[in-house]
């Protein structure tokens, strides 16, 4: 059974500082890996998408991908208040196939403090 | 683009009844459409990929003659609920890929439709 897993939290981070949201998946046959962030009672937004090992940055967040580890993060610089939310992690088996299916991670939660 | 819209956003009925989601992709056409529940303070859990122009296919543990889905065109996928009972409620999404967009073919999300059954 594919696993995707995530520490819940909260993660409290002071207003500017930078967040650090970890994942960690079962499939070594996973190629794609998606950043979700879900606000309260609404449906989830793409932040970030990555399938190559290394960096990828797209203004304050950047997604790390290491593979060999089984481990994607994502890392929110300056952080804002308004980054307050529940972060989801979901990966995927292939690259670009039509029916692939994502596997959700259960989210960590981001708190944001002024 | 890759706008997906969902109606109704909320609906309250009775045990009992038959309530049907409507999916929309608005500037692109989708030939697969994901159906998600999710229960609160619970992660995503995908119930069926709905295929345009043939049978969904429903993960393990959703019952396919409960939760009847219908993809019609390349626009427009449903989502009927029968005989909704109170272990029912919850936030139902779909999301869509566009498959002219490249990349990675991410999906995009409605905006979810919150069932209450009463």
């Amino acid at each position: 059974q594919k696993e995707v897993e995530q520490n819940s939290g909260p993660l409290s981070v002071p207003e500017g500082a930078i967040a650090s949201l970890n994942c960690t998946y079962s499939d070594r046959g996973s190629q794609s890996f998606f950043w979700y962030r879900q606000y309260s009672g609404k449906s989830p937004e793409l932040i970030m998408s990555i399938y190559s090992n290394g960096d990828k940055e797209d203004g304050r967040f950047t997604a790390q991908l290491n593979k060999a580890s089984q481990y994607v993060s994502l890392l929110i610089r300056d952080s804002q208040p308004s980054d307050s939310a529940t972060y989801l992690c979901a990966v995927k088996e292939g690259l670009t196939g039509g029916g692939n299916k994502l596997t959700f991670g259960t989210g960590t939660q981001l708190k944001v403090e002024l | 683009g890759a706008v997906v819209s969902q109606h109704p956003s909320w609906v309250i009925c009775k045990s009992g009844t038959s309530v049907k989601i409507e999916c929309r992709s608005l500037d692109f056409q989708a030939t697969t459409m994901f159906w998600y529940r999710q229960f609160p303070k619970q992660s995503l859990m995908l119930m069926a990929t709905s295929n345009e122009g043939s049978k969904a296919t429903y993960e393990q543990g959703v019952e396919k003659d409960k939760f009847l889905i219908n993809h019609a065109s390349l626009t427009l996928s449903t989502l009927t609920v029968t005989s909704a009972h109170p272990e029912d409620s919850s936030f139902y999404i779909c999301s869509a890929r566009n498959p002219l967009a490249g990349g990675l073919n991410e999906q995009f999300f409605g905006p979810g439709t919150r069932l209450t059954v009463l």
